[in-house]
């Protein structure tokens, strides 16, 4: 299985500073026939399901703020929040889909406020 | 809008059964591959299982496969997750997700939880 690394586990940023998250690949999720990165990010809030942010390392999905930005290609990937809001504090994951036998998520990375 | 509601979840003794329903609805459910994905208690994400949006394929996680079966019927727009040999390490929140019309393992939207303890 792709093993799916965040960093670092949690996070505290002030209200509109900039947050980091990163996230790490055991191999390179670039697929070379279509030049696509087989990454997502999504955000769970507390006692809430996961939601789809960012799909193919830097797409966001409709309806989500363009604070947020993902960047990175082949093994090493990243998820910028650039300037916090109080509403983004939340647990984000990557999550790999280049091998369809079986996906893998990141352990997590917890953001709060500073 | 795109609804899934999971039901089923419960407390069940370890090496017995259970099954978990998602009924799906807002969107043409026979078009779309669905996964189910679980969390532990205060755990991360760990994906499940993947069946095909005509029930073609199946893929499961190395922790639940032989125990584990997911099917769907379309017909009913219902999908679901056949729990047997349950271990305390089943222990979890499972969420049913669909995935993503064109690339069905982008997981865009996601139900509540169906919540599943397994302890004696």
């Amino acid at each position: 299985d792709i093993v799916m690394t965040q960093s670092p586990d949690s996070l505290a940023v002030s209200l509109g500073e900039r947050a980091t998250i990163n996230c790490k690949s055991s191999q390179s999720l670039l697929y070379s026939s279509n030049n696509k990165n087989y990454l997502a990010w999504y955000q769970q809030k507390p006692g809430q399901p996961p939601k789809l942010l960012i799909s193919w390392a830097s797409t966001r999905d409709p309806g989500v703020p363009d604070r947020f930005s993902g960047s990175g290609s082949g093994t090493d990937f990243t998820l910028t929040i650039s300037s916090l809001q109080p509403e983004d504090v939340a647990v984000y994951y990557c999550q790999q889909y280049y091998t369809t036998l079986s996906i893998t998520f990141g352990q997590g990375t917890r953001l709060e406020i500073k | 809008q795109v609804q899934l509601v999971e039901s089923g979840g419960g407390v069940v003794q370890p090496g017995r059964s259970l099954r978990l329903s998602c009924a799906a609805s807002g969107f043409i459910f026979g078009s779309y591959g669905m996964h189910w994905v679980r969390q532990a208690p205060d755990k991360g994400l760990e994906w499940v299982a993947v069946i095909w949006f005509d029930g073609s394929k199946t893929y499961y996680a190395d922790s639940v496969r032989g125990r584990f079966i997911i099917s769907r019927d379309n017909s009913q727009n219902t999908l679901s997750l056949q729990m047997d040999s349950l271990r305390a390490e089943d222990t979890a929140v499972y969420y049913c997700a669909r995935g993503e019309y064109n690339y069905g393992y982008i997981l865009d939207y996601w139900g509540q939880g169906a919540p599943v303890t397994v302890s004696s």
